[in-house]
């Protein structure tokens, strides 16, 4: 099947630690996007990268960093410098621009022990 | 920094009943595109309508579209039990970024 999956899909982290969210898809997408979700908000954008081995800072990239070093996959850090780490996060790609719709990962819940 | 602003912010119905949306932005847009989020899932693309459009149709979603207004309207005709989810506008401007609303939650009633 193609489409974009996440992993974990629960994921608890201990303060101070780090703890990376998987993102992988098998549609070729160039695009690859990372969103977090609070109860009852809507989407925010963490970082977004367009191509291999390049990525852009999103709205709230402060306490998170990523990779692009294969086309499949974009996996998310969450550092411990993320003060307020509790969220759904969610992972999504486009074939190229965001003018282009984007294909969700059903997302991983983080929450904090 | 939200773009979108649905309203209402939640919708009750009954089955059958035609449930309609409304979103409103700030700045100019190249594209608006609605989805759908059933509870603890990912979004879904529902339907994509660019800035020189007006209406556009897909299946029971009907969505338009008026620039002048800085508004788009998404109408599911019909709605059924399966229809109950979250719903997000989200818009395109400038380079590259999708930003979504913070949604209209619709419950439909059987």
């Amino acid at each position: 099947d193609g489409g974009i999956t996440q992993s974990p899909k629960y994921l608890f982290r201990k303060e101070g630690q780090n703890v990376t969210l998987s993102c992988e898809q098998n549609l070729n997408h160039d695009a690859m996007y990372w969103y977090r979700q609070d109860p009852g908000q809507g989407l925010r954008l963490i970082y977004y990268s367009q191509i291999v081995n390049d990525f852009q800072k999103g709205d709230i990239a402060e306490g998170y960093s990523v990779s692009r070093e294969k086309k499949e996959s974009f996996p998310l850090t969450v550092t411990s410098a993320q003060k307020n780490p509790t969220a759904f996060y969610l992972c999504a790609s486009s074939l190229g621009t965001a003018d282009e719709k984007l294909f969700f990962g059903s997302g991983t819940q983080l929450s904090v022990l | 920094s939200q773009q979108g602003e649905e309203d209402p912010q939640a919708l009750s119905i009954q089955e059958g009943e035609n449930a309609t949306m409304n979103c409103s932005y700030k700045t100019s847009i190249n594209n608006l595109q609605w989805y759908r989020q059933n509870s603890g899932r990912g979004l879904v693309h529902l339907i994509l309508i660019r800035s020189n459009e007006r209406e556009k149709h897909s299946g029971r979603l009907r969505v338009t579209l008026d620039t002048s207004k800085k508004s788009s309207s998404l109408l599911i005709t019909a709605s059924r039990a399966a229809d109950t989810a979250s719903y997000f506008c989200a818009t395109v401007s400038g380079f590259q970024k999708l930003v979504f609303g913070t949604g209209t939650r619709l419950l439909v009633s059987p």
